[in-house]
């Protein structure tokens, strides 16, 4: 089946204007996270969906970013006044169940640049 | 001291070797492990996953744990070139309820023919 789909592949936006970067999760999967991953560094946890339950959002870097998964499917995180530093690679994931157990299967990423 | 260590590398071995990935955790309480491996450009994609302490093979993977010490390590043998690659390390830390993984930097692997 159709794994994690994440829109646009690719970004490059000017420092100041604002970004959503889409998720398309597993169908049937209860999970999803976003990750920020920067160039020859590792992952990055921003924010953790499970379900119906509010959000974990203890990895967010600042209130310019925001997510929201709407029905329990598609997320957007959202990146508003950007800043040079932001620019990383943006992964999704998604996860079945609620069991930490089981595999976080991840998106292809979006690539952003701020200039 | 951060939470979860992996030497960055890289690690070159020659074709037909063993590699052997090693990762430390700070979290005592952690209970998951994963190693993924990600290709240049590409996603983290999960290689192996381990629970117990122990070995677990699969294939030309071993996953290797020992809680006690705080340590799991990653044997991939007769090594080719396709395995290049950075392998990530991740833990299920028990302060965060086990539902977020926390990453290491990841060490890159490369295979010379």
């Amino acid at each position: 089946g159709a794994g994690v789909s994440q829109s646009p592949s690719n970004k490059v936006t000017e420092k100041g204007k604002d970004v959503e970067l889409r998720c398309d999760p597993i169908s049937g999967h209860t999970a999803l996270y976003w990750y920020r991953q920067s160039l020859g560094q590792g992952l990055e946890f921003l924010i953790y969906f499970q379900g119906n339950s509010a959000p974990d959002k203890s990895g967010l870097p600042s209130d310019r970013f925001s997510a929201e998964r709407t029905g329990g499917s598609v997320s957007t995180l959202t990146i508003q006044r950007t800043q040079q530093e932001d620019s990383a690679v943006y992964l999704c994931a998604s996860r079945f169940g609620q069991d930490s157990r089981e595999t976080q299967y991840f998106g292809p990423g979006t690539r952003l640049l701020v200039l | 001291q951060k939470e979860v260590e992996q030497n960055s590398g890289p690690l070159s071995v020659p074709e037909g070797a063993i590699a052997s990935l090693n990762c430390t955790y700070s979290d005592r309480g952690s209970q998951s492990f994963f190693w993924y491996r990600q290709y240049s450009g590409k996603s983290p994609e999960l290689i192996m996953s381990i629970y117990s302490n122990g070995d677990k093979e699969d294939g030309r993977f071993t996953a290797q744990l020992n809680k006690a010490s705080q340590y799991v390590s990653l044997l991939i043998r007769d090594s080719q070139p396709s395995d290049s690659a950075t392998y990530l390390c991740a833990v299920n830390h028990s302060n965060t309820g086990f539902q977020k993984l926390v990453f290491g930097t990841g060490t890159r692997l490369l295979v010379s023919p």
